[in-house]
């Protein structure tokens, strides 16, 4: 089954630049998503389709896809996007298949 | 404006079967290209995605849990339900249901309903 790996966590300091790569086997040849969770809530979708983001997104937020990794991007990155952040991608035998998480600090 | 919400036990026993439902507003079932996913995360956080409604009623599983599982809907009443049959622990966790947007070779959700912790006990 196909599976995408994120690393645990990681930090950045207010107003650099955090990113957040997820793997998988020619992930670059999927479309990928983003979800940001912050404790006790829901997860909310940030960028789909690799790149796009939905309306109300702040333009700090940014993805990219190509070969294996997805990487998403958070510019100036502000104490309120501390939270877990997990992709997303479609495959034809498992269909969807989330990342395991990724909980980014923001020092 | 789409929201979701689910219902159901909070508790419930091991072997027992899961019922939970997920009311819709703001859009309805029959609408064309509408889509609602079951998708649970663990206590430890996984997300794992359980199954897929579409508005002509075709209906994908994880492969993983495909016998356990079924998905329906209550047109009249705006819902889609989920059972899970034979609980066990690792059932344990909270299940989301989301509106899915179903492209080529895509899925993704949004919005997500705010979730329901359901506990299976020995």
């Amino acid at each position: 089954s196909y599976k995408l790996t994120q690393p645990p966590s990681v930090s950045v300091s207010p107003g650099q630049t955090a990113r957040i790569p997820c793997s998988g086997d020619e992930l670059g040849d999927k479309y990928v998503s983003w979800y940001q969770q912050k404790p006790g809530q829901s997860p909310l979708l940030v960028i789909y389709q690799d790149s796009k983001r939905p309306s109300g997104i702040p333009e700090r937020f940014s993805g990219s896809n190509s070969g294996n990794t997805a990487t998403l991007t958070i510019s100036g990155t502000q104490a309120l996007d501390e939270a877990d952040y997990y992709c997303q991608a479609w495959d034809s035998s498992t269909y969807v298949v989330f990342g395991g998480g990724t909980k980014l600090t923001v020092l | 404006q789409v929201a979701l919400r689910e219902s159901g036990p909070a508790l419930v026993k091991a072997t027992q079967t899961l019922t939970l439902t997920c009311s819709l507003s703001g859009s309805s079932l029959s609408t064309n290209g509408m889509s609602v996913s079951w998708i649970r995360q663990t206590p430890g956080k996984a997300l794992e995605w359980l199954a897929r409604i579409d508005w002509d009623d075709d209906k994908y599983y994880a492969p993983s849990l495909k016998t356990r599982l079924t998905i329906s809907t209550e047109s009249s009443k705006n819902q889609v339900l989920l059972t899970l049959t034979n609980m066990d622990a690792v059932d344990t966790g909270t299940y989301f249901c989301a509106r899915t947007t179903v492209v080529t070779n895509d899925n993704y959700f949004d919005p997500w309903g705010q979730g329901t912790l359901v506990t299976v006990s020995s």
